[in-house]
């Protein structure tokens, strides 16, 4: 059984700072990782797809590593600003790709 | 471009009501379409999916029933609420690919009360 987890689980940093968010899985058969952000009382933002094949992926500010063999992955946000707080997430395929497991998120203060 | 609405996006329901909350994707055919709960403290975890019209995996066992009579719908449904399905509900998509990025609605969040 898959098996997702963040750390840390909350994290509050100084406006600019650069900052890496973790996610480890326990299966390293994947098909790929995908990172997403919350924002309080809505719904589910996808941010990156990293494919099983690709080691990280870049979008504007953020990069996203994928190293299957150790099963882990980073999240890392530069010159962070108040509009990046949230709760983020990484998710991967189990026993099948419409089987998506989550972790339980980091959620992250940024403060001005 | 991919659109997915949900709705309602609140609700609040008596115990032993029935439940219906509506799922559409605009944009793209044949999608596998998704039913997650969000627990406060806890992870996502996933009710239903389905790959086609009247396929549907159950992922697990509840009074909650999911139902798509058309490509591009999904409807999540109960018969007789219980005080512990209340939560926040999302609805999801992706493409048939096992590459498929998800995509995810609004929510809708249920109070059983």
């Amino acid at each position: 059984k898959q098996e997702v987890t963040q750390i840390p689980a909350a994290l509050s940093v100084p406006e600019g700072e650069n900052l890496v968010l973790n996610c480890s899985f326990t299966d390293s058969a994947i098909y790929n990782l995908q990172w997403f952000r919350q924002d309080p009382g809505k719904g589910l933002t996808s941010l990156l797809l990293i494919q099983s094949s690709q080691r990280e992926q870049t979008s504007g500010r953020l990069n996203a590593s994928l190293d299957k063999s150790s099963g882990r992955s980073t999240l890392y946000i530069a010159a962070s600003q108040p509009g990046d707080s949230a709760t983020y997430l990484c998710a991967v395929p189990a026993g099948g790709y419409q089987k998506v497991t989550f972790g339980i998120g980091t959620k992250l203060q940024v403060i001005p | 471009s991919q659109t997915i609405h949900q709705w309602p996006a609140t609700l609040v329901q008596p115990v032993g009501s029935p439940l219906s909350l509506e799922c559409t994707v605009e944009g793209t055919s044949n999608p596998n379409l998704y039913w997650y709960r969000q627990a406060a403290g806890r992870g996502l975890q996933l009710l239903f999916y389905s790959v086609g019209i009247g396929q549907i995996s159950s992922e697990v066992p509840q009074n909650l029933s999911a139902s798509r009579p058309q490509d591009r719908q999904f409807i999540l449904s109960s018969k007789k609420l219980l005080l512990s399905d209340s939560g926040f509900y999302l609805c999801a998509w992706s493409g048939q690919a096992n590459t498929g990025e998800l995509f995810f609605g609004e929510g809708s969040r249920l109070t059983v009360l």
